[in-house]
């Protein structure tokens, strides 16, 4: 069984510009979870996706977006990029929605914007 | 791989010894409490959780402890190791359909040999 795994390990963009970080959930997980964790920090939640469903969201502006693909993996885009966008981005996928799923982290993707 | 316990509190703990590592929380509604191991360059790791209505709940070395009344949780980590070197932290999670999880404040625990 393959764990969460997320794509680029890094990256470096500039400011104004646009990301895409995927994610490729544990097998039979449908519900998939995005968190942005700056340096010294806990993760924050950004938003939720069940079965390709925006399913609940964090304090994020509406330039962080997402979508869940029918194999459940996943994708966050964020627009227009900004310095304090600089992060670890975490994914974690539990097998269904209910809280008493556990949820399974990925190595996450460091992102770096310049 | 990247550090990610600058400017958390720091516990020291000789090696064999036991860990507490403590954890206030808020939200009176949060049904579930987890804690998670986060080492360098990686994601958090799930370690173990405990349920509202539970007061106590033992894993393999570790023990979770659930104090409503004062909003405080602690992780116990018995005959602590090298390994064990990591930063601890406490997160809650609200019942029903939503997998949101909440994080505290990280506490960086480190074994000395």
């Amino acid at each position: 069984e393959t764990g969460v795994t997320q794509s680029p390990t890094h990256l470096i963009k500039t400011r104004g510009q646009q990301v895409t970080l995927r994610c490729s959930s544990q097998s039979g997980h449908n519900t998939v979870s995005w968190y942005q964790q700056a340096l010294g920090q806990g993760p924050q939640f950004i938003f939720q996706y069940y079965r390709e469903e925006e399913n609940g969201r964090g304090n994020f502006p509406p330039r962080f977006s997402g979508l869940q693909f029918p194999n459940y993996s996943s994708e966050l885009n964020v627009n227009a990029l900004e310095l304090d966008d600089s992060a670890l981005y975490l994914c974690a996928s539990s097998l269904d929605l209910a809280s008493s799923y556990e949820q399974y982290f990925g190595p996450g993707t460091r992102l770096t914007v310049t | 791989g990247e550090s990610v316990g600058l400017h958390l509190p720091t516990l020291s703990v000789q090696e064999g010894d036991n860990s507490i590592i403590n954890c206030a929380y808020s939200n009176s509604a949060s049904d579930y409490f987890i804690w998670y191991k986060q080492e360098s360059g990686k994601g958090p790791q799930f370690i173990i959780d405990i349920r509202s209505n539970m007061d106590k709940r033992q894993g393999q070395r570790v023990t979770v402890l659930l104090n409503k009344t004062v909003k405080h949780l602690s992780l116990q980590i018995a005959a602590t190791q090298p390994g064990d070197s990591a930063v601890y932290f406490c997160a809650e999670k609200q019942s029903g359909g939503y997998q949101k999880v909440t994080f505290g404040t990280g506490t960086k625990l480190q074994v000395i040999p």
